[in-house]
């Protein structure tokens, strides 16, 4: 499986934009980028993915490199509900295809 | 829509019981599930892939006769953690998907298992 480097943690004010990076620079041609968080005690959620262009929808916008060796997950204004782990995932394009998790990116938000 | 309904959230029991999670997809049907485990302050471990009508597929390093799946019909998939142990104190979490319909997968709300 491709891996996915994240910074450990990142900080933001809340209603200011979130830049959320994420490098994949062995990724293969098929794989799609996913983004998930995870609140405290609860399962992950599904925010965007994407695959060569860039997405939008109502939670946040994936912007991909055009190399797609990196991408950004954008929160345009952040609330003090985007609090969570936010976790980058290369998958392939199986309807079967596993999500492996790394690490994440622990984003805090204060007011 | 891509509903998961997981059950219980939280179990407590005994060392050397077994404890039986449910997950259910709401509003669709899933030929695969996926079960995961995470302990404190970690990222969630794949331990399988539960498919439908067939054997479950287990990654590395996971006892596959501790941790029972079945998956007998296409909106229910079970773990099993036979003879707990207090070092099986995790929280589970399912997940299930309809990727081909542009969405990711959707996961369960985890359950909180505590071996004492």
């Amino acid at each position: 499986d491709a891996k996915t480097t994240q910074p450990n943690s990142m900080e933001s004010n809340e209603e200011e934009p979130v830049h959320l990076p994420c490098n994949h620079s062995t990724i293969s041609g098929t794989d799609y980028i996913h983004w998930y968080r995870q609140l405290p005690s609860q399962g992950p959620e599904y925010v965007i993915h994407g695959l060569t262009s860039n997405v939008n929808n109502r939670m946040a916008s994936l912007a991909i490199a055009e190399d797609r060796k990196s991408s950004t997950l954008i929160l345009h204004r952040a609330t003090l509900r985007d609090a969570a782990v936010y976790y980058c995932i290369l998958r392939g394009a199986g309807n079967t295809d596993k999500l492996i998790f790394g690490t994440g990116t622990r984003l805090q938000v204060f007011p | 829509g891509a509903v998961v309904s997981q059950h219980p959230s939280r179990v407590i029991c005994k060392s050397g019981t077994s404890v039986k999670i449910e997950c259910r997809s709401l509003d669709f049907q899933a030929t695969t599930m996926f079960w995961y485990r995470q302990f404190p302050k970690q990222s969630l471990m794949l331990m399988a892939t539960s498919n439908e009508g067939s054997k479950a597929t287990y990654e590395q390093g996971v006892e596959k006769d501790k941790f029972l799946i079945n998956h007998a019909s296409l909106t229910l998939s079970t773990l099993t953690v036979t003879s707990a142990h207090p070092e099986d104190s995790s929280f589970y979490i399912c997940s299930a998907g309809a990727p081909w319909q542009g969405r990711g997968y959707t996961f369960g709300s985890g359950t909180r298992l505590t071996v004492v």
